[in-house]
C-alpha cells in the first residue's frame, strides 16, 4: 500500500448504527487530519492530532470521535448519527516540522446516513 | 484568524483559454502558499507548493505569491478539458503546531469543447 489508504470507501448507515471510519498512511509522517467534505461547505477540518496528540477539535458534535492509537493509523467512530452528516469524510497526513507541509489526502469514505 | 478567498465559481472557460482563478488571504504569520486540485469523486491532490515570493509552476500552471497584496492567483495559459476540476487554495500560517491548512471555498472549473 501506497500514501493514504481508507476504509469502507462507501458506508450508508441508520441513526441509531455505531460505526467506525479507518484511515492508514503509508508516508511515515506524524500529523493526521479528518476533514468532512460537503456541497455546502467544501473542506472542514474536523480534527487534527500531531505526533498522537490530539491538537484541533473544531468544535465537532460528541457523536465524532477520533482516536489516533499510532503515528500511522486514524479512526473516526460514528454513533447516533444525524442525516445531516451524511458527506464524503476524508483523511490526510503530514509531516510537521518539514519545510513545505503539504498534506496528503486519501480517497476517502463516502457516508449516507438514513 | 488566518482566512482564503478564492473567485467565485463555477469558472466556465472554452479548451486553450488562458485561466486566472484568483486567491487572496489573510494571516499574521509568514505563510506557505499552496493549490489542491479535486476532479470529480478523487481525493484533492497537491498542484503547487510555494513559500513567499518563490514562483512555482506544475503541469502547465503556475503561481507567484505577491505579498504587498496577499495573493496567490492560479494561472494557465492554455486550458484543457481535463483541467475540469475544483481547485483549492490554501496556506499554512507559521504559528501553527498541528500544520494545519486553512482552505478557500473552493473555485469550480468547466472547460468545454
Amino acid at each position: 500500500e501506497t500514501g493514504v489508504t481508507q476504509t469502507p470507501r462507501h458506508l450508508v448507515m441508520g441513526m441509531t448504527n455505531k460505526k467506525s471510519l479507518k484511515c492508514e498512511q503509508h508516508l511515515g509522517h506524524n500529523a493526521m487530519y479528518w476533514y468532512k467534505q460537503s456541497a455546502k461547505k467544501p473542506l472542514e477540518l474536523m480534527f487534527v492530532y500531531s505526533l498522537e496528540e490530539r491538537v484541533e477539535n473544531n468544535s465537532v458534535p460528541s457523536r465524532f470521535s477520533p482516536e489516533c492509537p499510532n503515528s500511522s493509523h486514524l479512526f473516526l467512530h460514528l454513533h447516533t448519527l444525524q442525516p445531516e452528516d451524511s458527506a464524503l469524510y476524508l483523511c490526510a497526513s503530514s509531516q510537521v516540522a518539514r519545510a513545505s507541509y503539504e498534506q496528503y489526502f486519501g480517497p476517502g469514505t463516502r457516508l449516507t446516513v438514513t | 484568524g488566518d482566512s482564503v478567498t478564492q473567485t467565485e465559481g463555477p469558472v466556465t472557460l472554452p479548451e486553450r483559454a488562458a485561466l486566472t482563478l484568483n486567491c487572496t488571504y489573510q494571516s499574521s504569520y509568514s505563510t506557505f502558499l499552496f493549490w489542491y486540485v479535486q476532479y470529480l469523486n478523487k481525493e484533492p491532490e497537491l498542484l503547487l507548493k510555494s513559500s513567499e515570493n518563490q514562483e512555482t509552476d506544475s503541469r502547465g500552471f503556475q503561481a507567484s505569491p505577491i505579498k504587498s497584496d496577499s495573493s496567490f492567483h492560479l494561472e494557465k495559459p492554455s486550458v484543457q478539458l481535463s483541467d475540469s476540476a475544483v481547485y483549492y487554495c490554501a496556506l499554512r500560517g507559521d504559528n501553527n503546531a498541528g500544520n494545519m491548512l486553512t482552505f478557500g471555498g473552493g473555485t469550480r472549473l468547466m472547460v468545454k469543447p
